[in-house]
């Protein structure tokens, strides 16, 4: 079945560095690919989305690009806030495969000034 | 522009006690779901509502019941509460139910402790 693996942290960096969350997936067939991000005591909030290959999905200064040949979808960021400290979820979904979101467990990250 | 509402927010049952999460959102979705999130496993789907009058199982259905009332709302029951039901319980919905493109929006959560 269809899954997604990234890293579970936790992440900790200083204001300013360079963010990478890896992901990589496994699917039948051509999924779209997400970030969700989870700000303390909320929901899940999309961040950004991709559907298909070579697609890159920025927001808020994150991006990510669908790779197929490697299966991942990394999320990064030139300079992280202390705002920007939260947990962040990969997911996929695949038309026609079924009816739900895939979700990774999950990458919380800490920002430090 | 309320989105997505849970109610409670956080609730302690003993083993065998029943309870009915409740959800409501107010952006005219069709598909409503509800997820459970555990450490390490991301979120996993219980149940999902396609549209108004239609429910069916997600991943991990077992110990639960749902009821889509009306269009907004859509609750969660837990029959006979267990420990392993110990968990955070979110709630989302999206416009439609098109597989790959559609964007969930996500309630705030229910953390429930089962003794």
């Amino acid at each position: 079945g269809n899954s997604v693996t990234q890293m579970e942290g936790p992440v900790t960096l200083s204001e300013e560095a360079f963010l990478t969350i890896n992901c990589t997936y496994t699917a039948t067939g051509y999924p779209s690919l997400f970030w969700y991000v989870q700000y303390p005591g909320e929901g899940l909030q999309l961040l950004l989305k991709a559907t298909k290959a070579d697609d890159k999905g920025s927001n808020k200064g994150f991006e990510a690009t669908y790779r197929k040949e490697t299966t991942s979808f990394h999320l990064e960021k030139g300079s992280v806030q202390v705002s920007d400290s939260a947990v962040y979820f990969c997911a996929l979904s695949e038309k026609n495969y079924g009816q739900n979101f895939v979700f990774g467990p999950g990458t919380r990250l800490s920002v430090l000034p | 522009n309320a989105g997505v509402t849970q109610t409670p927010k956080f609730q302690v049952l003993k083993t065998g006690q029943s309870m009915t999460l409740q959800c409501a959102q107010d952006m005219n979705h069709n598909s409503m779901y509800w997820y459970r999130q555990d450490p390490g496993m991301g979120l996993r789907l219980i149940y999902y509502s396609a549209s108004e009058g239609t429910t069916d199982k997600g991943e991990v259905p077992n110990g639960y019941n749902v009821s889509r009332l009306n269009k907004r709302e859509f609750s969660l029951r837990l029959e006979s509460a267990a420990p392993s039901q110990t968990s955070v319980y979110f709630c989302a919905s999206s416009e439609a139910l098109v597989f790959g493109v559609e964007t969930q929006y996500f309630g705030p959560g229910t953390r429930l402790l089962v003794l």
